[in-house]
């Protein structure tokens, strides 16, 4: 069965700092990886995609996260935190090999980035 | 704005009562997901669609859960005889999709409606 782990459920950090949040999963075949933000009151919106290929993926807002097959990871990350990245992060995968006849995402419980001025 | 959409944002009724959400996805998508978030918890995955077609269907999905797309366009999520338990915010996202294309394309949510049971 598919699944995603986010051990952390907040991250704390100062403004400038790098940050990481961190993301593992399991599925059966090879794995399709994204991350979400939501703000609050907000729907997801979507920071960015690991399908195939280079295994750094670059997103939006300066966010971007590296596949590590080996771990089976798929942490996020950012060189500089602003205090506006603070909001809830999820972890998403979806199984590529289930046929093609599933397209659902199995999404993580969230962590919560607290970035401090 | 281009966004996905639903409404209503919000729903409180009493138990036993049903109430029917709407999803309206970005226009040249033509696939449509529902999902149901709790307090503290990811989305979890409901049901979804390609044009009006059904293809798969949670176990979460209870009987008295039903979902249409009739036109390949909007989509309605009904819950029928509401129990305090179905109180969640309900979301949709829709993608896009070519048959052969080997691009997987991500979804784009809407801000959810969140359900109230009391």
């Amino acid at each position: 069965a598919q699944s995603v782990a986010q051990p952390e459920d907040q991250v704390n950090v100062a403004e400038g700092n790098p940050l990481t949040v961190k993301c593992t999963y399991s599925v059966s075949g090879n794995p399709y990886l994204f991350w979400y933000v939501q703000y609050p009151n907000r729907g997801l919106q979507f920071l960015l995609k690991y399908i195939t290929g280079d295994n750094l993926v670059k997103g939006s807002y300066g966010f971007e996260a590296e596949f590590n097959k080996s771990q089976t990871s798929f942490h996020l990350k950012k060189p500089s935190a602003l205090v506006s990245d603070s909001a809830l992060y999820f972890c998403a995968v979806r199984d590529g090999d289930y046929g093609g006849a599933t397209n659902k995402l199995i999404f993580g419980t969230g962590t919560l980035l607290a970035v401090q001025p | 704005d281009t966004g996905v959409s639903q409404d209503p944002r919000h729903k409180i009724t009493k138990r036993g009562q049903n109430v029917t959400f709407r999803c309206d996805p970005i226009s040249e998508h033509n696939r449509l997901y529902w999902y149901r978030q709790t307090l503290g918890q990811g989305p979890e995955f409901l049901t979804y669609f390609q044009n009006e077609a059904q293809l798969e269907k949670s176990r979460l999905l209870s009987d008295r859960f039903s979902a249409e797309r009739p036109k390949g366009s909007f989509s309605t999520l009904e819950i029928q005889r509401t129990e305090q338990g179905d109180s969640a915010m309900y979301l949709c996202a829709s993608s896009s999709f070519t048959s052969g294309g080997a691009i997987v394309a991500e979804q784009f949510f809407g801000p959810g409606t969140r359900l109230t049971v009391l």
